[in-house]
C-alpha cells in the first residue's frame, strides 16, 4: 500500500514569492492534515480536513496562506507571499475517519522550504 | 489547552544500554498519548500509544512507555538500544475529540 506522497521534497525561494506543496493521502483515508514543522520544534497542526470540508484551520495564518481539498482526495498548501520565517517543513499526513483523538496518523516525508 | 514537554533535547547512548526518554505533558482532562518516531529523511511513524487500561503500553522495535496520571509523564524506555535506532522521538498529546500536540522531539543518539 503506497502512503502519504508529498512534492517537491524540497523548495528555495527568495521573500515575497508563491509556493505550493501537494499532498497525496492514503487511498481510502477521509481525513488530511497539515502540520508546519518550525526548525527544533515538533510539529504544529495548521489545517485538517474531513473529506472536502476544513473541519480545523484555526492555527492557518490565512492572510498568505490558503489550502484546498477540491474532491475529498489530494491537497494543496499554498504561500503566498513567502516571507522569512516560513522557512520550514511542511507535513501532510492522513487517517481513516475522523479519529477523535484516538488513532494513528500517517505521515508524508515532507516538503522542506527555504525561504531566502 | 493540552501541552507537552520533552526534557531532553538530544540524549546520547553507547549501543546495548538502557535509554529513557522523559515525556511530560500537560492538561486538564483525561488525555491519549503517543510516541512517534522520526528516521532521518523520513516521515514520523507511530511508535506506540495509550489510550486507555494498561498503564505499560509496548511498542514497536521493543520499546514500551508507561502512562503516569499522578506526574503526568508518559516516559518511553527501552532496555538495550541498537544503532538502527538513532532517530528522532516526539511525544503527542489529545485531549479527546481535540487536536494532537506535539513536544519539540529528542534526538537519540546511539553509539557504538
Amino acid at each position: 500500500e503506497a502512503g502519504v506522497v508529498q512534492s517537491p521534497r524540497y523548495k528555495i525561494i527568495e521573500k515575497k514569492q508563491p509556493v505550493a506543496f501537494w499532498c497525496n493521502p492514503i487511498s481510502g483515508h477521509n481525513t488530511l492534515y497539515w502540520y508546519r514543522q518550525n526548525l527544533g520544534q515538533g510539529p504544529e497542526l495548521l489545517i485538517r480536513y474531513e473529506n472536502e470540508e476544513a473541519v480545523d484551520d484555526s492555527q492557518l495564518p490565512k492572510d498568505r496562506f490558503s489550502a484546498e481539498r477540491l474532491k475529498g482526495v489530494d491537497s494543496t498548501l499554498k504561500i503566498q507571499p513567502a516571507e522569512l520565517g516560513d522557512s520550514a517543513v511542511y507535513l501532510c499526513a492522513s487517517s481513516p475517519t475522523d479519529w477523535g483523538g484516538t488513532g494513528e496518523l500517517f505521515f508524508g516525508e515532507g516538503s522542506r522550504l527555504t525561504v531566502l | 489547552a493540552q501541552s507537552v514537554t520533552q526534557l531532553d533535547s538530544q540524549v546520547p547512548v553507547f549501543e546495548e544500554a538502557p535509554v529513557e526518554l522523559r515525556c511530560n505533558y500537560s492538561s486538564s482532562v483525561s488525555v491519549y498519548l503517543f510516541w512517534y518516531v522520526q528516521y532521518p529523511n523520513q516521515g514520523l511513524q507511530l511508535l506506540l500509544k495509550y489510550l486507555s487500561g494498561s498503564t505499560l503500553v509496548k511498542g514497536i522495535n521493543g520499546f514500551e512507555a508507561e502512562f503516569n496520571k499522578s506526574q503526568t509523564s508518559f516516559h518511553l524506555r527501552k532496555p538495550s538500544v541498537h544503532i538502527s535506532d538513532t532517530a528522532e522521538y516526539f511525544c503527542a498529546v489529545s485531549e479527546y475529540g481535540n487536536k494532537l500536540v506535539f513536544g519539540a522531539g529528542t534526538i537519540l543518539r546511539v553509539k557504538s
